[in-house]
C-alpha cells in the first residue's frame, strides 16, 4: 500500500498568519497518462466528517474559500492555508486515490491558533 | 442537494457481526460508487472498501478482506457495510462516502458509531 506521511503532527499559527503542512508519498502519485496527481486534502473539525477541500493537489472544491490552495508532484505535496481564520481550527488529512491503489490516509495534522 | 444518511449507533459483543446502511440521494446513483471509511476514537481515518454504483465490482483494503462485505439495493438506493468477527478494535465511527472512482470522496455521510464491548 501507499503510504502517506504528513508533517508537522500538529501546529499553531496566529489569526492571519499562513499554515503550512506536507504530505509525503512513498511512491509517486503522479499518472502519466492523465498526467494528475491522484491527492486530495480534508479538513475535520470536532464531533463532524470530514470535509473535502482540494482535490487533483490543487484543484479547489466548489464552495471552498480561496485562502486554501494546494500544491506539489509526484511525491510531495503541500496544503496552504494563506491567512489563518478561526474557523480553520481542525484536524487536516491527506489522501492518495491513485490508479488500482487502496485508498490511504495520512496520520492528520492538528492545526491550532496560537 | 447530494446527501448520504447512515443507520443509527449499534452496540455489539465480541465476535458479533454488525450492518450499517447509507440512504442515497440528490445525484445519479449509477455514476458514482462509495467508499467506507472508518475513525476509532481520537484516530486517524481509515479506508474499508469501495463499490461502484451500477455494478457489483467491490474493492477491499486487504486488512479487510475477510471481514468486510459492502452491497448495494439499487432499487433504494441504499449502500450496505457489514463487518463480521467484531473486535474492541473495531469500535469506531464508520462513514460512508460518494466516490467518483479515483478522483475524490466529495459527500460524505453523518457517520454511525459502532461500539463493541463485552
Amino acid at each position: 500500500d501507499i503510504v502517506m506521511t504528513q508533517s508537522p503532527d500538529s501546529l499553531a499559527v496566529a489569526l492571519g498568519e499562513r499554515a503550512t503542512i506536507t504530505c509525503k508519498s512513498s511512491q509517486s502519485i503522479l499518472y502519466s497518462p492523465t498526467n494528475k496527481n491522484y491527492l486530495a486534502w480534508y479538513q475535520q473539525k470536532a464531533g463532524q466528517p470530514p470535509k473535502l477541500l482540494i482535490y487533483w493537489a490543487s484543484t479547489r472544491e466548489s464552495g471552498v474559500p480561496d485562502r486554501f490552495s494546494g500544491s506539489g508532484s509526484g511525491t510531495d505535496f503541500t496544503l496552504t492555508i494563506s491567512s489563518l481564520q478561526a474557523e480553520d481550527v481542525a484536524v487536516y488529512y491527506c489522501q492518495q486515490f491513485y490508479i488500482n491503489q487502496p485508498i490511504t490516509f495520512g496520520q492528520g495534522t492538528r492545526l491550532e491558533i496560537q | 442537494q447530494v446527501e448520504l444518511v447512515q443507520s443509527g449507533g449499534e452496540v455489539k459483543k465480541p465476535g458479533a457481526s454488525v450492518k450499517v446502511s447509507c440512504k442515497t440521494s440528490g445525484y445519479t446513483f449509477t455514476s458514482y460508487g462509495v467508499s467506507w471509511v472508518r475513525q476509532a476514537p481520537g484516530q486517524g481515518l481509515e479506508w474499508l472498501g469501495w463499490i461502484s454504483g451500477y455494478s457489483d465490482e467491490t474493492r477491499y483494503a486487504q486488512k479487510f478482506q475477510d471481514r468486510v462485505t459492502v452491497t448495494t439495493d439499487t432499487s433504494t438506493r441504499t449502500v450496505y457495510l457489514e463487518v463480521r468477527s467484531l473486535q474492541s478494535a473495531d469500535t469506531a465511527v464508520y462513514y460512508c462516502v460518494r466516490d467518483c472512482g479515483n478522483c475524490k470522496l466529495d459527500y460524505w455521510g453523518q457517520g454511525t458509531l459502532v461500539t463493541v464491548s463485552s
